[in-house]
């Protein structure tokens, strides 16, 4: 079955500085791969998806960027805010239901 | 509704009691899905339904778990003679399409359980 592994746990960065936050999988027929959110005490939200037919999409200050030849996918987070303080998961899924989620990275942001 | 909906929000329940976690989707969402998330860990699936059916149990830790949507909208999960293992957060989540529609799933907050 897939399995979906995620780096860093834990990413502290500065204030204004990028975050990168990776993801790999293991299904080639793997085809949808979104990024969600997690704030304490709250449900996941999702934040940025992208599927197989795309290497890359941009919402503003968010990009996730896709290589399906390596099997891996990245969230790119720029200029940070505090506010962007929160445990960011990865998932996968494919032509069925499925999503198979990542462990989380816990990002702090520095003031 | 805005969103998915669940209650309550925190349970604390005494060991070999039962109960029930409530799950309200967004109105018009075929697809309906359970998770359990323990702390610091993903969420990992429980089970699935589309409308009323439930297609995808595979997830339910023990027969002691049981998830109900019989009308195809609101959906019950009832965990029956409770352990402290069952301590987690319940979270429940909805997608407009069906297998092979959208897949993007919209979350509720969660029903934290602690079972002392």
């Amino acid at each position: 079955g897939e399995n979906v592994e995620q780096h860093p746990s834990t990413l502290s960065v500065q204030e204004g500085d990028s975050a990168v936050i990776k993801c790999t999988y293991s299904d080639s027929a793997s085809n949808y791969f979104p990024w969600y959110k997690q704030e304490l005490g709250k449900g996941p939200q999702l934040i940025i998806d992208i599927r197989s037919n795309v290497g890359e999409k941009k919402d503003q200050r968010i990009a996730v960027t896709l290589n399906k030849t390596a099997k891996h996918f990245s969230l790119h987070i720029t200029e940070t805010q505090p506010e962007d303080s929160a445990v960011y998961f990865c998932a996968v899924g494919d032509s069925n239901y499925q999503l198979i989620w990542g462990a989380g990275t816990k990002l702090i942001i520095k003031p | 509704g805005a969103g998915v909906s669940q209650s309550p929000r925190y349970k604390v329940a005494k060991r070999g009691q039962d109960v029930a976690l409530r799950c309200d989707p967004i109105s018009g969402h075929v697809s309906l899905f359970w998770y359990q998330q323990a702390l610091g860990q993903g969420p990992e699936f429980l089970t699935y339904f589309q409308n009323e059916a439930q297609l995808d149990k595979s997830g339910l830790p023990s027969d002691r778990f049981f998830a109900e949507r019989p009308e195809g909208s609101v959906s019950t999960l009832k965990i029956q003679r409770t352990q402290q293992e069952d301590s987690a957060v319940y979270l429940c989540a909805s997608s407009l399409g069906g297998l092979a529609g959208e897949q993007t799933q919209y979350f509720g907050p969660g029903t934290r359980l602690l079972v002392l």
